[in-house]
């Protein structure tokens, strides 16, 4: 099973809710992901948990929140958000060996902020 | 900070021309290479990358790519494209020291295969 998966598909939400993408792997794997990809660009690392523990955070805005309950479940809190930070959010998974593991990728959750 | 180049943005071939699309990086250090795919309505998978040993990697569906060291590029191949290649391809590093396992990918090739 090389399957990540994600909820919801899709998500509208207006600038003042509270919402949470969720994510979850069953590969064993113990690093995990969260991306965004805006339309007709490449995806853009936003963080990574190894072991459970935040190892990069790319700068991005306090509004989007990470959470790494256990190895399997990844979540992304989402609270104030920006029309601009609607995008199509990836969450990927790896052995979490080095910097040569293979990412697999979830289908996404296209996300809508009005 | 790694960064990836990819030239060519948009492709339009026929079935069974030979396909190259060019992926170059820009880094500081030795970094690991891999191309992904993204076919219509699909999530990214990998193709196929290369970390060390022989520079000619082969991968899924017939692809194939060669690092070329000295010119910091990476460049993807089908020698015989098929319709159901049409997809948007992405080149992506990793730093191999300290860059955790920070994946950057280029601007991605849309290529379309026509029939």
């Amino acid at each position: 099973d090389t399957e990540v998966t994600q909820t919801p598909k899709h998500l509208v939400m207006g600038m003042t809710n509270k919402k949470s993408l969720k994510c979850e792997q069953h590969m064993g794997h113990r690093a995990m992901y969260w991306y965004k990809q805006k339309a007709k660009k490449p995806p853009e690392l936003m963080f990574v948990y190894s072991y459970e523990k935040l190892s990069i955070n790319e700068s991005v805005p306090s509004r989007f929140s990470p959470e790494c309950p256990n190895s399997s479940l990844l979540n992304l809190h989402l609270h104030a958000l920006q029309p601009e930070d609607s995008a199509l959010y990836l969450c990927a998974s790896s052995q979490g060996r080095d910097s040569t593991d293979t990412q697999y990728f979830g289908p996404g959750t296209r996300l809508t902020v009005l | 900070a790694q960064s990836v180049s990819q030239h060519n943005h948009h492709v339009i071939l026929s079935e069974a021309a030979s396909l190259e699309l060019g992926c170059n990086y820009s880094y500081g250090g030795t970094v690991n290479l891999f191309w992904y795919v993204q076919y219509p309505g699909q999530h990214l998978q990998l193709l196929l990358k290369y970390f060390s040993g022989d520079p000619l990697v082969k991968g899924i569906k017939g692809f194939e790519a060669e690092f070329i060291k000295s010119k910091f590029s990476f460049n993807l191949r089908k020698p015989s494209v098929q319709w159901s290649d049409t997809a948007e391809y992405f080149c992506a590093v990793t730093p191999v020291r300290g860059g955790g396992n920070k994946l950057t990918f280029g601007t991605g090739t849309q290529l379309k295969v026509e029939l």
